[in-house]
């Protein structure tokens, strides 16, 4: 079974740059997360879609980050602008169903550098 | 809402000694636990869970973790550590309110050889 999918592994930009990342969940997974890891700390959860809803989005910086998933799959997790206190590493999950009982599967992570 | 504290910011064991990684929460009803690992320049990896039943759960990798319900705690346990089982350990329980996993900071593994 292919794992969580990201893309890019690695991004540097400037600040005030937008940019994009890219996660693909593990098939038949309907929930999917976005997570920010900041260098020490644990995930803090971004954003939760159940299909292509969002469920959770109260952590999301909205004047800056959106996401979407369209058609209930692949997803993306967008930054305009980039501010120096966004790096960090983007984490995608993704698992079964909603119940608590289920673990999620994380992908490798983009690390995002602001300059 | 839940918590989870890891009181250990970091844990030091010889190579084939026993190791321990300790995790306390706070919950409103049952809980939902779940111990993730994470390897350098890598995404989280699920290692075990307890939802229910005995209050020993075996997991991945040899690890294994005991529910304690009067403590409120969740070690993370292995009879005997390898080197390669460096990495940082996080206790998440599932906020039940929220619906989400709570992490907190995490300890960090380090097997001498």
């Amino acid at each position: 079974e292919a794992g969580v999918a990201q893309s890019p592994r690695y991004k540097i930009i400037e600040k005030r740059q937008s940019v994009a990342f890219w996660c693909n969940p593990i098939s038949g997974h309907a929930t999917l997360y976005w997570y920010q890891q900041i260098l020490g700390q644990g995930p803090k959860l971004l954003i939760q879609f159940q299909n292509n809803g969002v469920v959770d989005d109260s952590q999301l910086p909205k004047d800056r980050f959106s996401a979407e998933r369209l058609k209930g799959v692949d997803s993306t997790l967008k930054i305009q602008p980039a501010k120096l206190e966004d790096s960090a590493v983007y984490l995608c999950a993704s698992r079964k169903g909603s119940g608590g009982g289920n673990e999620q599967f994380f992908g490798p992570g983009t690390r995002l550098t602001v300059l | 809402a839940q918590s989870v504290a890891q009181p250990e910011d970091q844990v030091n064991v010889a190579e084939g000694n026993p190791l321990t990684v300790k995790c306390t929460y706070s919950v409103s009803g049952n809980p939902y636990l779940f111990w993730y690992v994470q390897y350098p320049n890598r995404g989280l990896q699920f290692l075990l869970k307890y939802i229910t039943g005995d209050n020993l759960v075996k997991g991945s990798y040899g690890f294994e973790a005991e529910f304690n319900k009067s403590q409120t705690s969740f070690h993370l346990k292995k009879p005997s550590a390898l080197v390669s089982d460096s990495a940082l350990y996080f206790c998440a329980p599932w906020d039940t309110g929220f619906q989400k996993l709570v992490f907190g900071t995490g300890t960090r593994l380090l097997v001498s050889p």
